[in-house]
């Protein structure tokens, strides 16, 4: 079973469009996380919610939001994407704050 | 704030040989650090991870990884590689918070190169 899931694995799409990547977790975990991987593999915290509080909020736009449903599954609305936004996106999971995280295999977001 | 610097964008090593990546942290406060692998269009595995007591640590694959709070350093070893370790090593720290959902402050990653 995946512990960490998100889907779809590949999203291409065009300037100006909205789009969502969902994530779900299956190991019971606190706190989620969205991570953003650049075209240099450079990792950077966007977001964290512990129990539906949203807990980390990191100098990205406005145009991100996530949205967590419940404890198993935070999603990441995208609007109005910009060439910037390509990237590839994880899912991440950890029991509380400072366990190790466990991750999603990645959104690849391609805009044209 | 805390962040990590990963000495070596590339580091290649022949099969059989030592491997070590290099990894230096600052952090205000006592760290919690962490080695991940990616491998090819994959997502992160933990490798091994250092919270607190004993300072050498060891994690799967045969990698192991000491904590010097004197050096700041957190470096990963192998003794011997074998090319499935070709892969992207990443060096990560967080500040455990209490409870709270501290998100990991990630180098900027090390590419293996395994050569037969």
């Amino acid at each position: 079973d995946t512990a960490v899931s998100q889907t779809p694995k590949y999203l291409v799409t065009q300037m100006g469009n909205d789009k969502s990547i969902k994530c779900e977790q299956n190991l019971g975990h606190d706190t989620m996380y969205w991570y953003k991987q650049d075209s240099k593999k450079f990792l950077k915290i966007m977001f964290s919610y512990n129990n539906k509080e949203l807990i980390i909020n990191e100098t990205v736009p406005n145009r991100f939001s996530p949205k967590s449903p419940d404890k198993a599954h935070l999603n990441l609305h995208i609007n109005s994407l910009e060439l910037g936004d390509s990237a590839v996106y994880f899912c991440a999971s950890s029991q509380e704050g400072g366990k190790p995280q466990h991750f999603g295999d990645g959104t690849r977001l391609s805009i044209l | 704030a805390q962040s990590v610097t990963q000495l070596g964008s590339h580091v290649s090593v022949s099969e059989g040989a030592l491997v070590l990546l290099r990894c230096n942290y600052s952090s205000s406060v006592p760290p919690y650090l962490f080695w991940y692998v990616q491998y090819p269009n994959q997502g992160l595995q933990l490798l091994l991870k250092y919270t607190t007591g004993a300072t050498l640590v060891k994690g799967i694959n045969g990698f192991e990884a000491e904590f010097k709070k004197s050096e700041t350093s957190f470096h990963l070893t192998k003794p011997s590689a074998h090319m499935s370790d070709a892969a992207e090593y990443f060096c990560a720290v967080t500040l455990y918070s209490g409870g709270g959902a501290d998100g990991l402050t990630f180098g900027k990653g090390t590419h293996l190169i395994i050569q037969p």
